[in-house]
């Protein structure tokens, strides 16, 4: 398959706990991407990070990116109730003139 | 500021029905323009996409289609929808390099 994939496939937390998601991928890339998803709705763009860089950072979201393990992850700190949602990766990769989304984790902020 | 919109937001249709979706892009000039389909608690399946006025790219052979007579239009058609067809559509766009895109809110479809 040409599409990351994500890791856990499900994961449930308590309010102010972190949560970290893991992303793979198989082929060289241009940049990688990670959307949440609400229930129901369409998704939005979170954060990107470039084949170059290692590391960014977004207000409680941390991301980064080892281009030599083919792999990301996403660190939400001190997590919150409305954090819950379905997380992708998206991978913009080099061989390939699409971006690809991962079957996505499914986060569970418990109050 | 750039927004998509993208409707109905809820579609139910019988076997054998057309299908069309549409989905426009304000405020941005020569996006490339997405369709998707989501299955419950599953990934995205990319479905068609263009990079301009007429260009369509088709990704997996099936009863529906892509049409964009507009740079910031694109719209999603079927002659006979199917059961299979139901599902969550979603319309996105992103500047010509790709780096990130922006989806409409989605279109839940239900074929009976």
């Amino acid at each position: 398959s040409q599409q990351g994939e994500e890791d856990p496939q499900a994961l449930s937390i308590q309010e102010g706990e972190n949560a970290t998601m893991n992303c793979s991928y198989k082929t060289s890339i241009n940049n990688l991407q990670w959307y949440r998803q609400n229930s129901g709705r369409g998704l939005v763009h979170l954060i990107l990070i470039r084949s170059n860089e290692r590391e960014k950072h977004s207000g409680r979201l941390r991301v980064t990116l080892d281009t030599s393990k083919k792999s990301s992850s996403l660190l939400i700190t001190a997590s919150r109730a409305a954090d819950t949602a379905s997380y992708f990766c998206a991978t913009d990769q080099t061989s390939y003139d699409k971006v690809i989304f991962g079957p996505g984790t499914s986060l569970s902020v418990i109050p | 500021s750039q927004t998509i919109h993208q409707w109905p937001a809820t579609l139910v249709q019988p076997v054998g029905s057309p299908l069309s979706l549409e989905c426009t892009v304000e405020g941005t000039s020569n996006p490339n323009l997405y369709w998707y389909r989501q299955a419950a608690g599953r990934g995205l399946q990319l479905l068609f996409y263009s990079v301009g006025i007429g260009q369509i790219s088709s990704e997996v052979p099936q009863n529906l289609s892509a049409s964009r007579p507009q740079d910031r239009q694109f719209i999603l058609s079927s002659k006979k929808l199917l059961l299979s067809d139901s599902g969550f559509y979603l319309c996105a766009w992103s500047p010509p390099r790709r780096a990130g895109y922006t989806f409409g809110s989605g279109t839940r479809l239900t074929v009976v």
